[in-house]
């Protein structure tokens, strides 16, 4: 399995709701991340974990939670967004620090997200 | 800090067409070098990369070197075709949080290839 599975692929919802989003990948790799893409810009880093804890977090507003249950997992919680929070959401999975040769990241389709 | 710099597009080619995609970076150390590719309404894929200079990556008829001394890893394809239009990030890995790499990527490339 080389691949990083994220649901939904899509998501409308409220100011007030809650939601999460959730990334999958079986290839062992030990560093998972969530990016946020506007449209024509890069991803842009919100989170990192490495072996299951929270190793980066780039300044992300805390209605973003982000939390790794499982090498296997990574979940990004959602709750009192803005319309400005809309965007395509890339969870990547990478090999933990190799001496050299480190293969990058393997990023999954995303979930494109609209907030109303 | 480490960056990215790669030629603005859009770029707009015929079917065909010989393909340079522009990519300089700044950064400390010795960074790896990779090019990715957004399709339309997609995540990124892994399209090449070069973990040291002087390497040569390739995929798919791209290809892109590593080279130190320009501080550049342009990308190059000699035939273009319509299913390559997509838009081609390049991106350096940075040893950062003491145990993951993080990547910078540059703004972006759309390549549109018409038939």
């Amino acid at each position: 399995d080389t691949e990083v599975t994220q649901t939904p692929k899509h998501l409308v919802m409220g100011m007030t709701n809650k939601k999460s989003l959730k990334c999958e990948q079986h290839m062992g790799h030990r560093a998972m991340y969530w990016y946020k893409q506007k449209a024509k810009k890069p991803p842009e880093l919100m989170f990192v974990y490495s072996y299951e804890k929270l190793s980066i977090n780039e300044s992300v507003p805390s209605r973003f939670s982000p939390e790794c249950p499982n090498s296997s997992l990574l979940n990004l919680h959602l709750h009192a967004l803005q319309p400005e929070d809309s965007a395509l959401y890339l969870c990547a999975s990478s090999q933990g620090v190799q001496k050299q040769g480190w293969d990058g990241y393997t990023f999954g389709s995303g979930t494109r997200l609209t907030v109303v | 800090g480490d960056s990215v710099t790669q030629m603005e597009g859009p770029v707009t080619l015929s079917e065909e067409a010989f393909l340079t995609i522009n990519c300089t970076y700044t950064a400390t150390g010795y960074p790896s070098l990779f090019w990715y590719v957004q399709y339309p309404g997609e995540g990124l894929q892994l399209l090449l990369k070069a973990t040291k200079a002087d390497d040569k990556g390739s995929n798919k008829g791209f290809e892109a070197t590593y080279r130190k001394e320009t501080t550049s890893f342009h990308l190059e394809k000699g035939s273009v075709q319509v299913s390559d239009s997509a838009v081609y990030f390049c991106a350096l890995s940075d040893r950062s949080g003491g145990s993951n790499y993080k990547l910078t990527f540059g703004k972006g490339t759309l390549l549109t290839v018409n038939p």
